[in-house]
């Protein structure tokens, strides 16, 4: 079955310093895009940074890069330079085969000053 | 581009009232719509998928004539909460599918929260 795990319920990062927030997948399928959305607490999804399963190169938006380990099924989110705006929940996504998005459980991450 | 625009944004209802939840496509046709719903600190729940002119279709355990979803034209899709009880409490979000956009393919709306009093 296609799954996304996110093990980290929460987390504190310091002002500044860079985050990963972990993801892990599963799927049979051959093609397969992942996401990160960032939801504040306004509700709004917020896309950030995409990877497509047959990329070669890891996605990279700004402060946002995506670090994606096919091997280990693995599609880390890290972001350099955490700001207090960053505080939100963190969301790994995956689109299946039928264009649904299976979302993982969410990390939410607060930014200490 | 690609804004899907959702209203209310937040309603408070009668247990018992109905409520209608709107999804508007701005800038572009929405063929697909996928309708979630999240409950506190907790991920997005799929409700259903709806494809413009026919039937929704729902996820396992959501009740078709409790949610009804109407997806009538490639510009609006519509959830409407039947018989709401407190239960039905809930942020309530849409999403549509969008090909050619920098999210390589879904837009969302700004949800709706809905107490059921």
């Amino acid at each position: 079955a296609q799954k996304i795990t996110q093990t980290q319920p929460g987390m504190f990062v310091q002002e500044k310093e860079a985050v990963t927030l972990d993801c892990t997948y599963d799927t049979s399928d051959p093609s397969y895009g992942l996401f990160w959305y960032k939801q504040p607490s306004s509700g709004e999804m917020i896309f950030l940074i995409y990877q497509g399963s047959y990329d070669q190169q890891n996605a990279t938006e700004g402060r946002y890069s995506l670090n994606f380990q096919k091997a280990r099924k693995s599609a880390n989110l890290v972001i350099s330079a955490s700001q207090l705006g960053d505080s939100a929940m963190y969301f790994c996504a995956m689109r299946d085969s039928n264009y649904q998005l299976i979302w993982g459980a969410g990390t939410k991450l607060i930014i200490k000053p | 581009g690609a804004v899907v625009s959702q209203h209310p944004s937040r309603v408070i209802c009668k247990s018992g009232t109905s409520v209608k939840i709107e999804c508007r496509s701005l800038d572009f046709q929405a063929t697909t719509m996928f309708w979630y719903r999240q409950f506190p600190k907790q991920s997005l729940m799929l409700m259903a998928t709806s494809n413009e002119g026919s039937k929704a279709t729902y996820e396992q355990g959501v009740e078709k004539d409790k949610f009804l979803i109407n997806h009538a034209s490639l510009t609006l899709s519509t959830l409407t909460v039947t018989s709401a009880h407190p239960e039905d409490s809930s942020f309530y979000i849409c999403s549509a599918r969008v090909q050619q956009f920098r999210a390589y393919g879904y837009t969302f709306g700004s949800g709706t929260r809905l107490t059921v009093v």
